[in-house]
């Protein structure tokens, strides 16, 4: 499509709920970026996609968050056992490519809550 | 110290008057962004940077890559320009983006 598109928009978990996120890049695009803000205007990096390959994960939890991208699926972003501190408001970003000429093109976001 | 910092936090302006944004940064880039995030939440993508002067419509944005920081300005601004204007680099090391705090403007009428 022309735009990314994350579902759902909203998402209400329990603590201790798994909660699981999508986003469909741009179509054409080959990187795929998660990006996790919270309080405010705090964005956090989260993991990045080549296609199917994971590019950079520095930025993921070693614990409870996991993320896919698979061909001819939209893109996942998981999180096992929610956590309080898990509630924001999470971002995917799709580019064409991961270098100087790229430009992140932003999703909606998906509002995630754990009560 | 965050490596990427906005002044001012947050600034209120009367309709029409003209806006400037500052965005500096510690560390060595490839591009600098600024986005808009609406009250909705959504963000879109105003600007990528990595050298000079950029305008489109009433937004122009610079970028000194000596000194490490970026401005973004606002011609006759309006009450739809109200948002949190936000400022993010790449790395040279990298692809990800690195955010700064953000910078909430209301223009008022």
């Amino acid at each position: 499509g022309e735009e990314v598109a994350q579902t759902p928009k909203h998402l209400v978990r329990g603590e201790g709920q798994k909660a699981k996120l999508y986003c469909a890049p741009i179509k054409g695009h080959s990187y795929v970026f998660w990006y996790q803000q919270v309080l405010k205007n705090e964005f956090k990096f989260l993991i990045s996609f080549q296609n199917e390959n994971v590019f950079d994960e520095t930025g993921m939890p070693k614990e409870r968050f996991s993320a896919k991208c698979l061909p001819n699926s939209p893109c996942s972003l998981e999180i096992q056992a929610t956590k309080l501190e898990d509630s924001a408001v999470y971002f995917c970003a799709s580019s064409q490519w991961a270098s100087v000429y790229n430009e992140q093109f932003f999703g909606p976001g998906t509002r995630l809550t754990v009560l | 110290k965050n490596e990427v910092e906005q002044s001012p936090q947050n600034l209120t302006a009367q309709e029409g008057e003209f806006i400037t944004i500052n965005c500096s940064y510690s560390v060595g880039i490839s591009a600098l962004h600024w986005l808009q995030q609406h009250p909705g939440g959504g963000i879109v993508s105003l600007f990528m940077l990595s050298s000079g002067k950029k305008k489109h419509g009433r937004l122009i944005a610079t970028i000194n890559i000596q000194e490490k920081h970026s401005s973004l300005h606002i011609t006759a601004s309006h009450p739809r320009d109200s948002a949190v204007y936000i400022c993010a680099v790449r790395e040279t090391s990298g692809s990800r983006l690195t955010f700064g705090e953000g910078t909430q403007l209301t223009v008022n009428p």
